[in-house]
């Protein structure tokens, strides 16, 4: 079963700064992994998404997240975070494509502090 | 632009009574539509899958008689919940499967159940 664990639940970090956001995998096969961002009483937005090529993958917003096999990994970072990147971000797993039904992580809810 | 839309936003329903919301693709037609719910501070757990013109398939421990999904068009699932209580309030959010595409979500829909 495909499964994915965002280890953090809330980071605060201070405008300016730079962020990673941790999330581990377990899938069976070729994984397809997103990150979603999810502004309070929104919906998802797609940050960014790996399919297969290169593990560096540029998203919107200045996002970028590395796929990492060998520790069954898909971190998500940004530089320098912008006070309008307070959200909620999820980390998804997925098959076909990733047209399939993804399994999201619980979550890391970011704060930004000025 | 949105190419899933959702509606409606927020719905504040008295318990007992059933909630229609409905999604859809806006400028393509899906096959597949995917329903999620999502409790506060919480991930979002599959639902269901909706299938155009068959019938929907359900994740374990869903009850198939209270969410009632239909997927009549290529362009428009739905999904009522029936006999709603207090317990169904949250937030639901669909997505539907574009072709050589991510999924894309709709905004979600606030059920408040009084």
């Amino acid at each position: 079963a495909q499964s994915v664990t965002q280890p953090d639940i809330h980071i605060t970090v201070s405008e300016g700064a730079s962020l990673e956001l941790r999330c581990n995998y377990s899938y069976g096969a070729t994984p397809y992994l997103f990150w979603y961002v999810q502004s309070p009483g929104q919906g998802l937005q797609l940050l960014l998404k790996y399919f297969s090529g290169d593990t560096l993958v540029q998203g919107i917003k200045g996002f970028e997240a590395e796929f990492k096999r060998s520790q069954s990994s898909f971190n998500l970072r940004k530089p320098s975070v912008h006070w309008s990147d307070a959200a909620e971000y999820f980390c998804a797993v997925g098959g076909g494509f990733g047209n399939e039904k993804l399994t999201f992580g619980t979550g890391t809810r970011l704060t930004i502090i000025p | 632009g949105a190419v899933v839309s959702q509606h409606p936003s927020r719905v504040i329903c008295k318990s007992g009574t059933s909630v229609k919301i409905e999604c859809r693709s806006l400028d393509f037609q899906a096959t597949t539509m995917f329903w999620y719910r999502q409790f506060p501070k919480q991930s979002l757990m599959l639902m269901a899958t909706s299938n155009e013109g068959s019938k929907a398939t359900y994740e374990q421990g869903v009850e198939k008689d209270k969410f009632l999904i239909n997927h009549a068009s290529l362009t428009l699932s739905t999904l009522t919940v029936t006999s709603a209580h207090p317990e169904d309030s949250s937030f639901y959010i669909c997505s539907a499967r574009r072709p050589d595409s991510p999924l894309h979500f709709g905004n979600g829909t606030r059920l408040t159940v009084t």
